[in-house]
């Protein structure tokens, strides 16, 4: 079974804090993706990456940014969190065939800034 | 550009109801379709998907049939259970090869014995 993991389940951070969201696949997946979940608003993409070093904006990138140096790691990087960064973000991976494959999600964590 | 439009919940529904959760898209070219689950507490999961016009995909007794005519992937289920309470997200792949899906904002279902 593919596997996806995320280093925290929850989170606490400050504002201004540095925060760094870890997620690992087992799949030798290309492809990976970072999703904020929030109430009424369902998943929005923030950041992806089709190969190691590289990465793509999703529809809401400002304020994060992310890292991508093994293929079966994927950083998502608050660089100053702020409260409206408050959310539910969801790691996903997927193989080569991105329009067929299915994305396969790790547990989510729950990020609370104070 | 792109969308999906899910039908907004909570659906509240007896144990042994039969479930429809609508879901209509838009999309240049032929995305693959897709329903995903996510029980309390986890991370999505996929339910079922289709990846081309006139497929039906199922699983766990839930069914969607890609209809291009209409645009929809709706989710049937002839006798929802309890353990079925869960958010459903529609969602379809973007016609560009290296991008995400997109998603609907997730329709919530709960079942009551």
């Amino acid at each position: 079974d593919v596997k996806v993991t995320q280093s925290s389940r929850y989170l606490v951070k400050r504002t201004g804090e540095k925060v760094f969201l870890e997620c690992v696949q087992d799949m030798d997946h290309e492809n990976m993706f970072w999703y904020r979940q929030d109430p009424g608003l369902g998943l929005r993409l923030i950041y992806f990456s089709y190969d190691v070093k590289m990465k793509e904006k999703g529809d809401i990138p400002e304020g994060y940014s992310v890292s991508r140096e093994k293929k079966e790691r994927f950083s998502l990087i608050l660089e100053s969190a702020s409260t409206n960064q408050t959310s539910m973000y969801l790691c996903a991976s997927t193989g080569t065939d991105t329009l067929r494959d299915t994305q396969y999600f790790g547990p989510g964590t729950r990020l609370t800034v104070l | 550009g792109d969308s999906v439009t899910q039908m907004e919940g909570p659906v509240t529904l007896s144990e042994e109801a039969f479930l429809t959760i609508n879901c209509t898209y838009t999309a240049t070219g032929y995305p693959s379709l897709f329903w995903y689950v996510q029980y309390p507490g986890e991370g999505l999961q996929l339910l079922l998907k289709a990846t081309k016009a006139d497929d039906k995909g199922s699983n766990k007794g839930f069914e969607a049939t890609y209809r291009k005519e209409t645009t929809s992937f709706h989710l049937e289920k002839g006798s929802v259970q309890v353990s079925d309470s869960a958010v459903y997200f529609c969602a379809l792949s973007r016609n560009q090869a290296g991008t995400a899906l997109i998603f609907g904002k997730g329709t919530t279902l709960s079942v009551s014995s």
